[in-house]
Formats: structure tokens, C-alpha cells, sequence
């Protein structure tokens, strides 16, 4: 069985830039999470879709937002990337409505210079 | 505000020497408690879920416990391959909430 997977694996945007990644969850499964790990920091709750809809949203500026598509695929938009946004976006996939484990990808490198 | 907060930061231990990683946690209401192991650049890999406390849960060289504030993971004669971050988060139980709030992790280093 196919795990999370995320696209691409490492991104390179210029400052003021906009950043678009990718996440396929795993099959069955409803609900996207969306987290920020920046180096040396831990990781920091970004999003959450479930059913197409955003349910949550963590203390993240506006310019951070997403979708998540009818396949339950998402993807996250990062608007006027500053240098402060690099850092590994990791994404992760679970059931919901059931205590399940939410299972990460191996996340996007996104580099602002 | 929820807090998850490990220890130590960073433990160094000989091969097979045994050792325990702490989380401990403050929540209005615990959903879940989870256990993640994560290599340099790499995304985090389920280890295990505990739910109440009191309960246990093994793989391999590993064991997690959870009581009503803390949370540890036993490594038993850890290997090499054991070195990794390991991280402790905590589902709370708040309206629809579902993510995760994570500790800052335990760096884990097993010397041959």
C-alpha cells in the first residue's frame, strides 16, 4: 500500500514568490494535515482538510492556504514567500471520526532566497 | 494552552544500554497520545498511539506508557540504527480538533 506522498521533494523560490506543494494521502483516507518543521524547530500545525472543507487552521498568516481536492489529494499555496518561510513542509494523512495514527510523507524542502 | 515537553533534548547511549525518553503533557482533555520516530530530512514515522492511562504498547526494542501527565518510551539494548529524533504529540479533545501539538523531540544517539 502506497504511502503519503508529497511533490516535490525540494523547491526553490525567490523572495515575494509564490510556493505551491503537493500531497496525495494514503488510499482511504479523508483528512489532510498540513505541518511546518523550520530547521531546529519542532513541527507546527499549518492546516487540516477533511472532506474537501478546512476544518482548522494554525497560527499561520493568510498568505498560507490551501485545498484539498474531490480525490482528498491537497495542496498548500504560500504567497509572498519570505526568507523566514524555509523550512521542511511535511504532510500527513488519517481517518477521521476514529482514534487512527496520522501517517507523515517525507515532506517538501522549500528554500526562500 | 496545550504544551507537550520532552526530555532530555539529546541522550548519547552505548549499544544496549537501556535507556527512557519523557513527554510530558499539559491539556484541557487527551484524545491521543503518539510516538514518532523521525530521521535527519525525513518525515516522521509512526511508532505507536495510547489512549489511557495505564496503557502499554511494544515494538521491537521499544515500549511506550502513558499516565495521566506523562508519557515515556523505553528503549531496551538500543542498536545504531536506533539513532533518530524521537518526537511525542498529543490529540487533544477539543470540539473537531484532530491535529497534532508536538513536543520538540528527543535527539537520540547509540554509540557502537
Amino acid at each position: 500500500e502506497a504511502g503519503v506522498t508529497q511533490s516535490p521533494t525540494h523547491l526553490i523560490k525567490t523572495r515575494g514568490q509564490q510556493a505551491t506543494l503537493r500531497c496525495s494521502p494514503i488510499s482511504g483516507h479523508t483528512s489532510v494535515y498540513w505541518y511546518q518543521q523550520a530547521l531546529g524547530l519542532g513541527l507546527q500545525f499549518l492546516l487540516w482538510y477533511d472532506e474537501g472543507e478546512e476544518r482548522n487552521r494554525g497560527n499561520f498568516p493568510p498568505r498560507f492556504s490551501g485545498r484539498q481536492f474531490p480525490n482528498y489529494s491537497s495542496e498548500l499555496n504560500v504567497n509572498a514567500l519570505e526568507l523566514e518561510d524555509s523550512a521542511l513542509y511535511l504532510c500527513a494523512s488519517s481517518q477521521t471520526d476514529r482514534n487512527t495514527e496520522a501517517f507523515f510523507g517525507q515532506g517538501t524542502r522549500l528554500t526562500v532566497v | 494552552e496545550d504544551q507537550v515537553t520532552q526530555s532530555p533534548e539529546a541522550l548519547r547511549l552505548q549499544e544496549g544500554e537501556s535507556s527512557s525518553l519523557n513527554c510530558s503533557y499539559t491539556v484541557s482533555g487527551l484524545r491521543g497520545l503518539f510516538w514518532y520516530r523521525q530521521d535527519p530530512g525525513k518525515g516522521p514515522e509512526f511508532l505507536f498511539t495510547l489512549y489511557s492511562a495505564g496503557e502499554e504498547k511494544e515494538k521491537e526494542r521499544l515500549k511506550a506508557t502513558l499516565t495521566k501527565k506523562e508519557s515515556f518510551l523505553h528503549i531496551t539494548a538500543p542498536k545504531p540504527e536506533d539513532s533518530a529524533t524521537y518526537l511525542c504529540a498529543v490529540q487533544v479533545l477539543s470540539g473537531s480538533a484532530r491535529q497534532l501539538t508536538f513536543g520538540s523531540g528527543t535527539q537520540l544517539t547509540v554509540l557502537p
